[in-house]
């Protein structure tokens, strides 16, 4: 098994929702991500925990919270979210470190759209 | 500031041929560089990296090049097929943090018949 799933797959919620995202891999990787990628732009990173520790916050604002509640999943938790924040919302995870595991396996994705 | 940068927004080559997509980086303390595809509608899928350490790294009908001297790397694409168009991102990380990847803003290749 070499997938990253993520659900749900699309998401419209208003500012005052409180919603989450949901990502799973069965591959035994230490690392998952969570990415954000607005259209026409880079993937930019969130979040990363590392052997389920929270290892990286790259300045999120508080109203993306995540949580690694076991070594295959991953969540980020969403809550009075402002309309900017839509976007597809990227979830990864990777093996190890160096440069023959820094390969990141993605999902599909979850496109948020906030009303 | 974006450190990963890819000039060209898209790229349309005939199939056959080589498809050569370029990307350019600010920080010369970069230590692995990786290539993604994207397809509409998925995540990014892993193609090939290299180490700062090599010039190049070849994988079946992919190549990447690095000339560290000029701060840049390519990805040769060759024979090109229709399947490979797709939103190509460069991107890259520190050895001291290679959780950390930095994209570019990426080239959308369409190879057409």
């Amino acid at each position: 098994d070499t997938e990253v799933t993520q659900t749900p797959k699309h998401l419209v919620m208003g500012m005052t929702n409180k919603k989450s995202l949901k990502c799973e891999q069965h591959m035994g990787h230490r690392a998952m991500y969570w990415y954000k990628q607005k259209a026409k732009k880079p993937p930019e990173l969130m979040f990363v925990y590392s052997y389920e520790k929270l290892s990286i916050n790259e300045s999120v604002p508080s109203r993306f919270s995540p949580e690694c509640p076991n070594s295959s999943l991953l969540n980020l938790h969403l809550h009075a979210l402002q309309p900017e924040d839509s976007a597809l919302y990227l979830c990864a995870s990777s093996q190890g470190r160096g440069a023959s595991n820094t390969e990141a396996f993605f999902g599909q994705g979850t496109r948020l759209t906030v009303v | 500031d974006q450190q990963v940068k890819q000039n060209s927004p898209s790229l349309s080559v005939q199939e056959g041929r080589i498809s050569i997509l370029n990307c350019d980086y600010t920080n010369s303390m970069f230590d692995y560089f990786l290539w993604y595809k994207k397809y509409p509608a998925e995540g990014p899928t892993f193609l090939i990296s290299i180490s700062s350490i090599k010039d190049k790294n070849e994988d079946g009908r992919f190549t990447v090049f690095l000339n560290k001297s000029a701060k840049h790397l390519s990805l040769h694409i060759v024979p090109s097929q229709p399947g490979d168009s797709a939103v190509y991102f460069c991107a890259a990380s520190f050895d001291y943090n290679t959780d950390k990847l930095i994209f570019g803003t990426g080239t959308r290749l369409q190879v057409f018949p």
